[in-house]
């Protein structure tokens, strides 16, 4: 166990559904940080949170968005799903900015 | 733009040699460079984390080097072992400090 929490670890859902992805980062740890890791890509970074504000943005859609909650813990919203989006959703914290983070388990999501 | 290059997708090397793994980086200029290691279906795991003003760093049987004039970073296993079988991943933060992630290099080490 990381210390990282991700729920759920495995959801099947249909084209043109919404779903909310959730992570609880390691006690301590202000900054939350979402990847996309699909089967011929690497890890595709999405968004970090730093203290429940947002710090920065990838390659993320608008499809997508996300929050982070005062007890630290942060939510990634994916709506309108496409076939395409199916891959792992990895949340990941750290103590510091940038430094020696800490990876959920993932949550694998099929859209089907 | 910037970019990160891990060379061999995939590497094979027999048990007890020493396996070396590469990253090169382009349009950076990070002030440290960080390896992970993932296994199939699991989250990455934190190995190491070098600073520009370090040229090495060992822990345990993993060595990592520096170069930012050469912009490469090179990670070593001495003594591998099967168990150390899985893809090692460099990354390099970004303006906001957020993890840029190489696309990894597959180790297999062969019994």
């Amino acid at each position: 166990d990381s210390g990282v929490t991700q729920t759920p670890k495995h959801l099947i859902t249909a084209t043109g559904q919404r779903v909310t992805l959730r992570c609880s980062p390691r006690s301590g740890d202000l900054s939350v940080y979402w990847y996309q890791q699909s089967l011929d890509q690497g890890l595709q970074f999405l968004i970090q949170y730093y203290n429940g504000e947002e710090r920065a943005k990838g390659n993320i859609l608008e499809r997508f968005s996300a929050q982070q909650f005062p007890d630290l813990h942060s939510e990634l919203n994916l709506s309108s799903l496409e076939l395409g989006d199916s891959a792992l959703y990895f949340c990941a914290s750290s103590v510091d900015l940038g430094v020696g983070y800490t990876f959920g388990s993932g949550t694998r999501l099929t859209v089907v | 733009s910037q970019k990160i290059e891990q060379n061999s997708e995939a590497l094979n090397i027999q048990e007890g040699k020493t396996a070396t793994l590469t990253c090169n980086y382009t349009n950076y200029s990070p002030a440290y460079l960080q390896w992970y290691r993932q296994d199939p279906g699991r989250g990455p795991v934190f190995l190491l984390l070098i600073r520009e003003n370090e040229k090495e760093k060992r822990k345990e049987r993993l060595k990592v080097t520096f170069d930012t004039t050469l912009k490469q970073s090179l990670f070593h296993i001495t003594a591998s072992q099967p168990a150390d079988s899985a893809t090692y991943l460099c990354a390099l933060p970004g303006s906001a400090r957020q993890l840029t992630f190489g696309s990894g290099t597959q180790l297999t080490v062969l019994p």
